[in-house]
């Protein structure tokens, strides 16, 4: 399985840009590059996904390498809510109904 | 709308007893799936349903553990015997099927949490 790296925990201030990266060398041609947050006490929830090209939500912006052997969710404006566990996930065929979730990046924000 | 709910929120259970959780997924939504949480873990896939196919079920850690999915909707996971390593936060997702190239998200319950005493 193609799996994902990710630093155990990053902080930011609030108000400032986040940049929460993801390794995936060994990711294939066919897998997504999906992004879930877990806030405390809740189930996670969706945050972005690509493929190739980098793509902008309303929550998020995802910028993916060329190579797509790394990818970074960009917060543009941390607030305080934004404080969860950011989990980086590859969704091919072999696992599409099967997510890794991994141990993802805890994310502190400052007041 | 209504998104994915579970119950109950928080269940009790000593060593030995069997537990059913119950998920209702998001209406319309036909790919159900199940997940445990062990304390300051990521999360750990269990089993899938997809409409009427066999579900995958490759998962589950015991035959101890088991799930249903009744007219497509509702699920309930059920453990027999529960042991203390049980102890976890189940979670619940629902999501439209795979279409073709599309990657459709997963829509999560907020968790059964059980612990085994």
């Amino acid at each position: 399985d193609a799996k994902t790296t990710q630093p155990n925990s990053m902080e930011s201030n609030e108000e400032e840009p986040v940049h929460l990266p993801c390794n995936h060398s060994t990711i294939s041609g066919t897998d997504y590059i999906h992004w879930y947050r877990q806030l405390p006490s809740q189930g996670p929830e969706y945050v972005i996904h690509g493929l190739t090209s980098n793509v902008n939500n309303r929550m998020a912006s995802l910028a993916i390498a060329e190579d797509r052997k790394s990818s970074t969710l960009i917060l543009h404006r941390a607030t305080l809510r934004d404080a969860a566990v950011y989990y980086c996930i590859l969704r091919g065929p072999y696992n599409f109904n099967k997510f890794y979730f991994g141990s993802g990046t805890k994310l502190n924000v400052k007041p | 709308g209504a998104g994915v709910s579970q119950s109950p929120s928080n269940k009790v259970t000593e060593k030995g007893k069997d537990v059913e959780l119950r998920c209702d997924p998001i209406s319309g939504h036909t790919a159900l799936y199940w997940y445990r949480q062990s304390l300051g873990q990521g999360l750990e896939f269990l089993i899938y349903f997809q409409g009427n196919s066999a579900p995958d079920k490759s998962g589950l850690p015991s035959d101890r553990f088991s799930a249903e999915r009744t007219g497509g909707s509702v699920s309930t996971l059920t453990i027999q015997r529960t042991q203390q390593e049980d102890s976890a936060v189940y979670l619940c997702a629902s999501s439209l099927p795979r279409g073709g190239r599309t990657s459709y998200e997963q829509y999560f319950g907020p968790g059964t949490r059980l612990t085994v005493t």
